[in-house]
């Protein structure tokens, strides 16, 4: 089975644009979480979703949103891109919300802005 | 959501047992315990999970305390592609409660 995939693999922006970073969870998986990986530390949490629901927000700007599909995939956008917003996104699906079922990540989205 | 605490960083001889320590001092009842790892430049890598039994599955084993306030992963015999940084999560619920620490930095040295 193929695991979660995300693209594109790579970007780079201009300071100001938006961008959109794009997610497909493992087949069966209704969970999609978002994470922003600066270097050099643990990855921070971003947006969780759950059968097509915000279920939890972590603490960035509103600059940051999301949306999960009928078909479970998940879309990040950010808007108004800044320096610091370059970083590894990372995507990660999950079978359920409880706490006995894992999160399995993708390999990122390594975006670089100038 | 409980806090985790890891040795920043952590050497181990190719071939032998790496024990990979974590205090979670703060988990509730229903909050599992969580390693993932991470090589430079991929995405955490689920390792194993547990609650409040020992578990062991084709990875590694994890070793949870009486008490639940900390837990050992060991990877019992560690080659070069070990080498990673290693992250305990204390969690229930996904989402904010979901938190990544700095990690273990563990170096497997031939």
């Amino acid at each position: 089975d193929a695991g979660v995939t995300q693209s594109p693999t790579h970007l780079i922006k201009t300071r100001g644009q938006h961008v959109t970073l794009r997610c497909s969870p493992i087949s069966g998986h209704k969970s999609v979480s978002w994470y922003q990986q600066v270097l050099g530390q643990g990855p921070q949490f971003i947006f969780q979703y759950y059968e097509k629901e915000e279920r939890g927000r972590g603490n960035f700007p509103d600059r940051f949103s999301a949306r999960q599909f009928p078909n479970y995939s998940s879309e990040l956008n950010v808007n108004a891109l800044l320096l610091g917003d370059s970083a590894l996104y990372l995507c990660a699906s999950s079978l359920g919300q409880t706490g006995n079922s894992p999160l399995h990540f993708g390999n990122g989205t390594r975006l670089t802005v100038t | 959501d409980a806090k985790t605490t890891q040795p920043t960083s952590m050497d181990c001889a190719e071939g032998r047992a790496a024990n990979l320590p974590c205090n979670h001092s703060t988990i509730s009842g229903n909050e599992y315990v969580y390693w993932y790892r991470q090589i430079h430049s991929q995405g955490p890598q689920y390792i194993i999970h547990g609650l409040k039994n020992n578990e062991t599955n084709e990875m590694a084993s994890l070793i949870i305390t009486e008490d639940r306030k900390s837990s050992t992963l060991i990877l019992p015999h560690a080659t070069l592609r070990d080498t990673a940084v290693y992250y305990c999560i204390a969690g229930g619920r996904y989402g904010q409660n979901f938190v990544f620490g700095p990690g273990t930095r563990l170096s497997v040295l031939p």
